[in-house]
């Protein structure tokens, strides 16, 4: 079945530094991946749609300087959190279509981001 | 708008008892409606995926079903497990737009 790798699991980082997470499809390309973030017991939200070789299509009050998005080829897309400050801490989760895959759309395992 | 809601927001059930879980959606045009189970600090993990013309759909003990007309589905999970225990959350895509309506979760907690 359709995988899609999220790493790091979990990263630590002071105020102030980047941060980069990876959303890799491992086993089909994926033309267009989707980076959300989760607060607790509260439900995903859109933060941005990236289109290979293209620039991400953002969602109304996500900052695109703050959360820069590449997606340099068909089964990679990174989100790079820059100037992190605490209220940045969160669960960001990708996900990957895969439109071969009936009507697939398939998650990362997450990166839960803690900025001190 | 768009929106996605799930009742119970949170059950305790005893490990071996069945539950069942509801989704009312307002999403227009329908695609089609999908169950993910995520376990706490991971990803969302597919149960099912159900189309228009389908009211029913098993992965194991999780039954799901869908009702297009009245706009409403349910996942039953038979049998339940400790493993069951999880977040339960609707998903629900319209056939005009990418982008996927979440409902809020339903918090499972599966004791022994």
């Amino acid at each position: 079945g359709a995988v899609v790798s999220q790493h790091p699991s979990r990263v630590i980082c002071k105020s102030g530094t980047s941060v980069k997470i990876e959303c890799r499809s491992l086993d089909f390309q994926a033309t267009t991946m989707f980076w959300y973030r989760q607060f607790p017991k509260k439900s995903l939200m859109l933060m941005a749609t990236s289109n290979e070789g293209s620039k991400a299509t953002y969602e109304q009050g996500v900052e695109k300087d703050k959360f820069l998005i590449n997606h340099a080829s068909l089964t990679l897309s990174t989100l790079t959190v820059t100037s992190a400050h605490p209220e940045d801490s969160s669960f960001y989760i990708c996900s990957a279509s895969n439109p071969g895959v009936n009507y697939g759309y398939t998650f990362g395992s997450g990166t839960r981001l803690t900025v001190v | 708008k768009n929106q996605v809601e799930q009742s119970p927001q949170s059950l305790i059930i005893l490990e071996g008892k069945n539950c069942t879980l509801q989704c009312n959606y307002t999403v227009s045009p329908f695609s089609n409606l999908r169950w993910y189970k995520q376990d706490t600090g991971r990803g969302p993990v597919s149960l099912t995926i159900m189309t228009f013309s389908e009211n029913t759909k098993s992965n194991g003990r999780y039954t799901a079903t869908l009702d297009a007309d009245t706009k409403q589905s349910s996942l039953h999970i038979t049998a339940s497990q400790l493993s069951d225990s999880a977040s339960y959350i609707c998903v629900v895509s319209p056939s005009n737009d990418y982008k996927l309506s979440f409902g809020a979760g339903t918090t499972v907690t599966v004791r022994a």
